[in-house]
């Protein structure tokens, strides 16, 4: 079946430091990719998406790149805020699904 | 009001209470969804309605009933829930049923806890 696998969490950080979260994915059709970030108290958001191989996604300096030959989809951002702290949701969907396949999260804590 | 609001934000209940989930979006959306966040555990899809219809049902058990009188409007009934029914229910929507290219609009969440 469809399924998408994030690094354990929880990850602690210093402010400015380079972040990355791993996310692989097996899928048995040809899938769009996503990055959803839940903020304290709050529902996902949408972060960022990429509809097909070698595509970027990228909003508030995170970035994603679609890896068809790896099946991954890592989250990168260059230096990470206080504000960057949440928790982190790697998805698929395939196309002509009706469900959005989640990871378990990562949580990520970004310190002063 | 803007996006996919929720109310309340937090429940508890016994288990042999009845209660009820809104979830309400703005967007023009017409498709809705169900998912529970617990702990440790990835987000589990609950129901998905298109125009009005349940097109899905993840193998939920029959004390959460959905409702979906339009396409504005998504309810969550709760009868004799057990505690380990305990966790966030997050409401979304998105244009039409999910497809490649398309987003999901989440709520904040209900956080419901099951004495």
């Amino acid at each position: 079946g469809d399924s998408v696998t994030q690094m354990e969490g929880p990850v602690t950080l210093s402010e400015e430091a380079f972040l990355t979260i791993n996310c692989t994915y097996t899928a048995t059709g040809y899938p769009s990719l996503f990055w959803y970030v839940q903020y304290p108290g709050e529902g996902l958001q949408l972060l960022l998406k990429a509809t097909k191989a070698d595509d970027k996604g990228s909003n508030k300096g995170f970035e994603a790149t679609y890896r068809k030959e790896t099946t991954s989809f890592h989250l990168e951002k260059g230096s990470v805020q206080v504000s960057d702290s949440a928790v982190y949701f790697c998805a698929l969907i395939i196309q002509g699904a009706q469900k959005l396949v989640f990871g378990q999260g990562t949580r990520l804590t970004i310190n002063p | 009001e803007t996006g996919v609001t929720q109310t309340p934000r937090h429940l508890v209940m016994g288990m042999t209470n009845k209660k009820s989930l809104k979830c309400e979006q703005h967007l023009g959306h017409n498709a809705m969804y169900w998912y529970k966040q617990s702990a440790k555990k990835p987000l589990e899809l609950m129901f998905v309605y298109s125009l009005e219809e349940r097109v899905e049902n993840n193998s939920v058990p029959s004390r959460f009933s959905p409702e979906c009188p339009n396409s504005s409007h998504l309810f969550l009934h709760l009868h004799t829930l057990q505690p380990e029914d305990s966790a966030l229910y997050l409401c979304a929507s998105s244009q039409d049923l999910a497809a490649a290219r398309e987003t999901q609009y989440f709520g904040p969440g209900t956080r419901l806890l099951v004495l």
